[in-house]
């Protein structure tokens, strides 16, 4: 089936530095979703794009299909970015979402 | 805009209890509809998905069922509930198979 792998499983960072978290996938995916995952477990989506570079914010995600991988760069971390970052993948058609298994960001003063 | 509820937030339940947990998804026709499970600690796994009412597929075999009586209801259900029940339920949907997918804010279970 399809699987899901994320790196770093977790990353320390000061506040002010940058984030890349990232994203491969065992197959061919039609898009990545990006999540934060709440410490009480809801999930937020970030960003969504099936390839090329997508932005909002202080978040950018880059997504290169056919090498089936995908990162996220958070800018100037700030305290509040601490969580849990999810990528998930969709194929074609197969209405079927699955996830990795995340990196615990960490940001401190 | 779309709104997403799930029902209960959170339940303590026995082993060998029966379950329901619901979604309800507002302002939105035919939206693919999804549950997940996510154990303390693991990843979040798809268990069942329905494009259409009365239409339900299973991904993962827990144990559990789930039925979709209304165009905008979803329901997860078990007759006996196990320890390995335990954990973060979440309820998603989409507009179709290759849209994004948006979330409920989760029914977190604890079985005894």
């Amino acid at each position: 089936g399809q699987q899901v792998q994320q790196s770093p499983a977790s990353l320390v960072l000061q506040e002010g530095e940058n984030a890349e978290l990232q994203c491969n996938f065992s197959s061919t995916a039609t898009r990545l979703q990006w999540f934060y995952q709440r410490p009480g477990g809801s999930l937020v989506s970030l960003l969504s794009n099936p390839s090329g570079t997508k932005h909002t914010g202080r978040l950018t995600s880059t997504t290169v299909t056919k090498e089936r991988r995908g990162s996220l760069h958070i800018s100037s971390s700030q305290i509040t970015d601490s969580g849990t970052y999810l990528c998930a993948m969709g194929g074609a058609n197969t209405g079927k979402l699955t996830f990795g298994h995340g990196t615990i960001l960490r940001v401190h003063p | 805009a779309q709104t997403i509820h799930q029902w209960p937030v959170a339940e303590i339940k026995a082993v060998g209890s029966p379950l329901s947990l619901g979604c309800t998804i507002k302002g939105k026709s035919s939206p693919n509809l999804y549950w997940y499970w996510q154990a303390t600690g693991g990843t979040l796994q798809q268990l069942f998905y329905s494009i259409t009412v009365g239409q339900v597929e299973s991904v993962v075999q827990l144990n559990l069922s789930a039925s979709r009586p209304k165009d905008d209801q979803f329901i997860l259900s078990t007759e006996k509930l196990l320890l390995s029940h335990s954990g973060f339920y979440l309820c998603a949907w989409s507009q179709g198979p290759n849209s994004d997918y948006t979330f409920g804010s989760g029914t977190r279970l604890l079985v005894i």
